[in-house]
């Protein structure tokens, strides 16, 4: 079953705007959330990512807003430009742990 | 370049057939991931070797292996390929065996005809 649940699938925003893409996972003993990037014909990369004891993170224009009792985190991409069109995953694990669990993605279309 | 290669980058084969996909991994990194990213189920774990050994089974088909060699990289077997196995498997690496900070490689997209 999937243990990260990631909304939604797509997204379309104009250049400038604000994109929100959720999760939510189940498993409490997840103790590492971080985001990937991914574009066309390359491999996940790493984002950014946030621990539980941190309710939120800033790495320039990207944050992670994270609520431990709803079991939920979010992304939130600022002033959105066109090189940030790109599906995004989430993902959550134990860090002593050996998988990553990751969401279905979000696709993410910066209208320019 | 995200440092971590894998070969073929592209492979076209027939059910039945038997494939090999390779992987080195970043200089310095012991541990290396294998995940498979299909259209409907995502990207899924299947396994994880440390410094030669195996530490972690995920979704794995029993029709697939993999190992780590004493140059650290590591080899995925696929055999009697379906119609299903068709995807992108991507091999990562990280410098010990927490999956915390993963660098993928681009991919070796797969399909069985």
């Amino acid at each position: 079953q999937q243990q990260v649940k990631q909304s939604p699938q797509s997204l379309i925003v104009q250049k400038g705007g604000i994109s929100i893409i959720n999760c939510a996972y189940e498993n409490t003993a997840f103790d590492y959330f971080p985001w990937y990037q991914q574009f066309p014909g390359k491999g996940p990369a790493l984002l950014i990512a946030i621990r539980p004891d941190v309710s939120e993170k800033k790495e320039g224009r990207f944050t992670i807003s994270f609520n431990k009792s709803a079991k939920q985190f979010s992304l939130h991409i600022m002033d959105s430009q066109p090189g940030d069109s790109a599906t995004y995953f989430c993902a959550a694990s134990m860090l002593s742990d050996y998988k990553l669990s990751f969401g279905a993605g979000t696709t993410v279309t910066v209208r320019a | 370049d995200s440092g971590v290669t894998q070969t073929p980058k592209h492979l076209i084969t027939a059910t039945g057939q038997r494939v090999t996909l390779r992987c080195s991994p970043r200089s310095g990194d012991l541990s290396v991931y294998w995940y498979q990213q299909s259209l409907d189920q995502g990207l899924q774990f299947l396994i994880h070797y440390y410094n030669g050994e195996e530490r972690a089974k995920g979704n794995i088909l029993e029709r697939f292996s993999a190992q780590q060699f004493p140059d650290l990289h590591s080899e995925l077997n696929l055999s009697s390929l379906e119609l299903g196995d068709s995807a992108l498997y991507f091999c990562a690496s990280s410098r010990s065996t927490g999956a915390n900070v993963l660098t993928f490689g681009a991919g070796s997209r797969l399909t069985v005809l």
